[in-house]
């Protein structure tokens, strides 16, 4: 078993819907959870970080963590096109483990 | 504008050859990773330095791959001999330990035929 699993998806959503993307993880000394975006072609850039258990608010975006399920939720409200990419979720208890990446197109 | 910088950007070579791919972290970044992302595995951890010191290679197929970080501004990520399987894009990213995010370069796309 992989300590982060993430389904890769493709994911088709339309415009304007919530899209909800998953990760589960089984190392319980994962502290920081992340969710990272990444274009085509591109490196991934950090979108969101949370601490611990709990939601975080950005925009947006929401990020929600469950420890005691060891679950993470990243939450896209009015999905855009310009929102299609990969999103790779991250967890670190020092080094930093990254899920598959759910690749999620988002029709105008 | 701060960024990691990889080179090559691209690199096709025949199955046997030396690989080198250099990055060069955020000026004042004291942690620095390397990954590796294919289809199938995704992001890869390889390895990751922390003030210039090895914290964890143990993603390395260490009978072909090496990294090392001779100075702060400069990591190296080496593979000897190379093998088709080793195809796959590289990521380099640096960041600073007390913050969670990495910043990363564009990658290094290498083929090997």
């Amino acid at each position: 078993q992989k300590e982060v699993e993430q389904d890769p998806g493709p994911l088709s959503v339309p415009e304007g819907a919530i899209v909800s993307l998953n990760c589960t993880y089984s190392n319980s000394a994962f502290q920081y959870f992340m969710w990272y975006r990444q274009y085509s072609r591109k490196g991934p850039e950090l979108l969101m970080y949370t601490y611990s258990s709990g939601n975080k608010e950005d925009g947006r975006f929401t990020a929600q963590v469950d420890k005691s399920s060891k679950y993470i939720s990243l939450f896209i409200r009015d999905s855009q096109p310009s929102d299609s990419a990969t999103y790779l979720c991250a967890m670190t208890d020092d080094k930093i483990i990254f899920g598959k990446g759910t690749r999620l197109h988002i029709l105008p | 504008d701060a960024r990691v910088t990889q080179t090559p950007r691209h690199k096709v070579t025949e199955m046997g050859q030396e690989v080198t791919m250099r990055c060069q972290p955020i000026l004042g970044h004291n942690t620095v990773f390397w990954y590796r992302q294919t289809m199938m595995q995704g992001l890869e951890l390889l390895a990751y330095f922390r003030n210039r010191a090895p914290l964890d290679d143990s993603g390395m197929p260490k009978d072909r791959f090496s990294a090392e970080m001779p100075d702060a501004t400069l990591a190296t990520l080496k593979i000897q001999p190379s093998e088709p399987r080793d195809s796959a894009v590289y990521f380099c990213a640096s960041g600073l330990v007390m913050d969670r995010e990495l910043f990363f370069g564009e990658g290094s796309r290498l083929t090997v035929l």
